[in-house]
């Protein structure tokens, strides 16, 4: 079955420095891969997306990277400020189906 | 334009209970799905619903269901309530079936006792 993982919980980064947030994901069949951020009390919120067919895509201050090969998704966050505090969720689709989830990664930013 | 709205915002609820909860998606938009994120788990796919019909459905039992009326706004009904639905219920709209980007509502969080 499908399985998409993170691969550190909590993430903790100085304001100012830039932050990584790790995927890990099983299906070799995925083909769409999207980074959700979710602060507490709001529901999940679009950062950036990218399709199987690319390696890397860049947003304003978000780069999100994608290695086929060993299966790994990245997102990137450049200048991290507190208001990137929040829980970060990667997720797959494969084809029409439904999107897959992973556990959320906590990044904190330390002012 | 509007974003998706969910009602209510909080419930409690006892052991046995049912609950139906609400979402209205954004305008234009067709599709929507329902997950439910409990403390420590990812987002888990409850179903989606496209043209008020029910297009794909998650591994819950089926004391969770759901419907979709012609106006897109969506409903789900969890019956027989257990201690364990107690979770953050959370709706997404997408303009079309599968549609890749889903934008998401603020949820319902559900308190069983």
């Amino acid at each position: 079955g499908e399985s998409v993982g993170l691969h550190l919980p909590t993430l903790s980064v100085q304001e100012g420095d830039n932050s990584i947030i790790n995927c890990a994901y099983s299906n070799s069949a995925s083909d769409y891969f999207i980074w959700y951020k979710q602060e507490s009390g709001k529901g999940p919120q679009f950062i950036i997306d990218i399709r199987s067919n690319m390696d890397k895509r860049q947003g304003q201050r978000v780069t999100v990277l994608l290695n086929k090969t060993v299966k790994h998704l990245s997102l990137q966050i450049a200048a991290t400020q507190p208001g990137d505090s929040a829980v970060y969720f990667c997720a797959e689709k494969t084809g029409a189906n439904n999107l897959f989830f992973g556990t959320g990664t906590r990044l904190t930013v330390i002012p | 334009k509007a974003g998706v709205t969910q009602t209510p915002r909080y419930l409690i609820k006892t052991r046995g209970q049912q609950v139906t909860l609400s979402c209205s998606p954004i305008s234009g938009h067709r599709s929507v799905s329902w997950y439910q994120q409990t403390p420590g788990q990812g987002l888990q796919f409850l179903f989606e619903y496209f043209s008020e019909t029910q297009r794909n459905k998650g591994n819950f039992p089926g004391r969770f269901s759901g419907r979709q009326f012609s106006n897109s706004r969506s409903e789900m009904n969890v019956s027989t309530l257990e201690l364990g639905d107690s979770a953050l219920y959370l709706c997404a709209s997408s303009p079309g079936a599968g549609s890749e980007t889903q934008y998401f509502g603020p949820g319902t969080r559900l308190l069983v006792l």
